[in-house]
């Protein structure tokens, strides 16, 4: 029963170095998101993807890439990581009824130096 | 853009106190969430409202969808250390097939035993 498993849990990067970080869900859901989570801020969408083939800017896109590669995959990646991207990234997902009622991973927690 | 204000911002309590905490908004939401996180965890959902007026119960928690739509309460009775973290509240705008949802910044929840 894992629902929706990230990895890796933790990274630390160098300025300028890349990555992609995993996601996948095992409950048949059709949309899948990507948040950010910083000190006193809340969480921020990054990008969502509202079914597989189709991908879409959130509120905070720049740095970022994304890929929907199938029903149960969503990766994230920074192309040249800086440290203004040190946060915890979370990636969800939900059945048809939008953002809502959202299933959460247990998080990345990535520092860039 | 949208922006929600929750308080307080932290709160200390006795076991067996009764908790209340809220949300207000600068503009409507269709859907009023509460999520609450565990440390080194991602959010989860525990309660929806999705109407205006609607007073929703899940064990000891209960939560309202305020009549105006721009307002939302938890209230936790009874507290328990389980019931220690972060509580944040979302709201969700379904216009022109939004995905996005707004997050306040969070009440971080303390019991003494």
């Amino acid at each position: 029963n894992a629902g929706v498993t990230q990895t890796p849990k933790f990274q630390v990067l160098k300025t300028g170095q890349s990555m992609t970080l995993q996601c996948a869900q095992d409950m048949n859901h059709n949309s899948m998101y990507w948040y950010r989570q910083d000190p006193g801020m809340g969480l921020r969408l990054i990008y969502y993807s509202a079914s597989e083939g189709t991908t879409d800017k959130g509120e905070v896109p720049n740095g970022y890439n994304v890929s929907r590669l199938n029903k149960r995959e969503f990766s994230l990646r920074l192309e040249s990581a800086a440290p203004s991207q040190t946060s915890v990234y979370f990636c969800a997902s939900s059945v048809n009824r939008g953002p809502t009622e959202a299933f959460f991973g247990q998080g990345t927690r990535l520092t860039v130096v | 853009g949208q922006q929600l204000n929750q308080s307080p911002q932290s709160m200390f309590i006795q076991e067996g106190e009764d908790v209340s905490m809220n949300c207000t908004s600068s503009s409507i939401f269709n859907t009023w969430l509460w999520y609450k996180q565990d440390p080194g965890e991602g959010p989860v959902l525990l309660i929806a409202l999705y109407k205006a007026g609607e007073l929703t119960s899940n064990g000891r928690l209960t939560a309202q969808f305020g009549i105006t739509r721009k307002d939302s309460f938890l209230n936790i009775s009874a507290s328990i250390p389980s019931d220690v973290g972060i509580y944040f509240c979302a709201g969700h705008y379904s216009g022109a097939g939004s995905y996005q949802l707004t997050f306040g910044k969070g009440t971080k929840l303390s019991v003494i035993p």
